[in-house]
């Protein structure tokens, strides 16, 4: 079953502002990543953020947890064309490490 | 050049017919995955393995068959008995150090019915 629940669906903004995606998911979790998915291709690896952490940067990308909320929010900030892409949200909890993919956020970026 | 590879890109099954996805990587990864994913859904976890010679049922294994001979190929075989066998298919491998399980993608494979 899945675990996180990307926030909105889809996403339409202009080059030069900022994108904000949200994830929730039910049950505790041991760590949540984020990943990115051009179309047609497989997934990249973005980001990840453990259940002890609260905020981690990497570049124009802040994501933030919050596990009292059982929320994650990936923000990128000053947004390309480049950066259109499909969004998702991987939560790893109890003993397993294999992370549960959301349905993603798709965002589109215009030039 | 340090990968997954999949193949073919696009693949046509008929009715009736078992087809099977290759996936090699040259990572050196322990563990390997099958995904699929439908239009606009997330992945499903189709099948896994974490060793040579073992593999687990993820959550959407029936039709569908694995092998794990080698710690570079996990093959799928998508069998007559997956009645919608449409879809978008994804192969990961990954290394699980210190509680991280980050995944390394192929490029995909689509398979279609005709």
């Amino acid at each position: 079953s899945q675990q996180g629940e990307e926030d909105p669906q889809a996403l339409s903004i202009q080059e030069g502002e900022n994108a904000t995606m949200n994830c929730s998911y039910k049950t505790s979790i041991n760590n949540l990543q984020w990943y990115r998915q051009n179309s047609g291709r497989g997934l990249v690896h973005l980001i990840l953020i453990r259940s002890n952490e609260r905020e981690k940067h990497s570049g124009r990308l802040r994501v933030t947890l919050d596990t009292s909320k059982k929320s994650s929010s990936l923000l990128i900030t000053a947004s390309r064309a480049a950066d259109t892409a499909s969004y998702f949200c991987a939560t790893a909890s109890g003993g397993s490490y294999i992370p549960t993919f959301g349905r993603g956020t798709s965002l589109i970026v215009h030039p | 050049d340090g990968g997954i590879t999949q193949s073919p890109k696009y693949l046509f099954r008929k009715e009736g017919q078992n087809v099977t996805l290759s996936c090699e990587q040259n990572l050196n990864h322990d563990a390997m995955y099958w995904y699929r994913q439908d239009p606009g859904q997330g992945l499903r976890l189709i099948y896994y393995s974490q060793i040579v010679n073992d593999f687990q049922k993820g959550d959407i294994a029936e039709g569908y068959s694995v092998s794990r001979e080698k710690k570079e190929s996990f093959p799928l075989t998508v069998t007559s008995a997956q009645k919608n066998p449409t879809a978008f298919y994804l192969c990961a491998s990954s290394i699980e150090q210190l509680g991280k399980n980050i995944q390394y993608f192929g490029a995909g494979t689509r398979l279609s019915v005709l």
